[in-house]
């Protein structure tokens, strides 16, 4: 059964970097063809795509969010990090994990951390 | 850059009647096209993707139709726990792979 769960700081001021950790069991991210993304929602709002890091290291970034975004893993640890610097207000939103696999879609969502940014 | 647009905004509908929803593409992208549910206060569920294929544990009263620039999402008879918001989703292949989402499309209880 795969599981993810995210995890980090409910509230951030605007500036700083939000650093997200997901956390999974299930799967390994050293297995061809899996990758882990990271996608948001602010409230009341549509989903939005972030990032994704595949088993073999490669990474693919939102294009409007590239420049504050970066996606890493940890295969030992079973761990995906997502930083996002320079946080604004607007980035107030639940950032979800999720598992891409074989079908090359979001097939298992972690439940989603809520984060806050206000001074 | 491929922007879907999802119809109706809302669908009012009664348990048991039958619920279409729409999603359109700007431009053509083949079957690549992903169909997910997200009830209140949960994280969003694949329902189909490929268009068409029903994701594991998916009931048959969801399916999914359409290629290139137009889909449909049918609901072929609602049960309470269908009422949700239902969001579309493409992956692009090229340039490197993303992933794009539609508004959304609620489904709510007449």
């Amino acid at each position: 059964q795969i599981t993810l769960k995210e995890s980090g700081p409910t509230l951030v001021k605007p500036t700083q970097t939000l650093t997200l950790t997901c956390t999974f069991s299930g799967f390994s991210l050293s297995t061809s063809g899996v990758g882990v993304g990271w996608i948001r929602q602010p409230p009341g709002k549509a989903l939005e795509w972030l990032a994704l890091i595949y088993w073999d290291d490669d990474k693919r970034y939102s294009p409007s969010l590239k420049s504050r975004l970066t996606i890493t893993k940890d295969t030992s640890k079973n761990q995906v990090v997502l930083t996002m610097t320079n946080m604004d207000p607007v980035d107030t939103a639940t950032y979800y994990c999720a598992h891409r696999g074989s079908a090359a879609v979001m097939d298992v969502w972690g439940q989603g951390t809520t984060v806050t940014v206000s001074s | 850059e491929i922007v879907l647009t999802q119809s109706p905004a809302t669908l009012s509908l009664s348990p048991g009647e039958r619920a279409t929803l729409s999603c359109r593409a700007s431009q053509s992208v083949s079957s690549s096209l992903a169909w997910y549910q997200q009830r209140p206060g949960q994280a969003p569920r694949l329902l189909i993707y490929d268009a068409s294929t029903r994701a594991t544990g998916i009931p048959a009263r969801f399916s999914g139709s359409g290629s290139g620039a137009d889909f449909t999402l049918t609901i072929s008879s609602l049960e309470p726990e269908d009422f949700a918001v239902y969001y579309c989703q493409h992956r692009s292949n090229w340039p490197p792979e993303g992933f794009t989402f539609g508004p959304g499309t609620k489904v709510d209880i007449k």
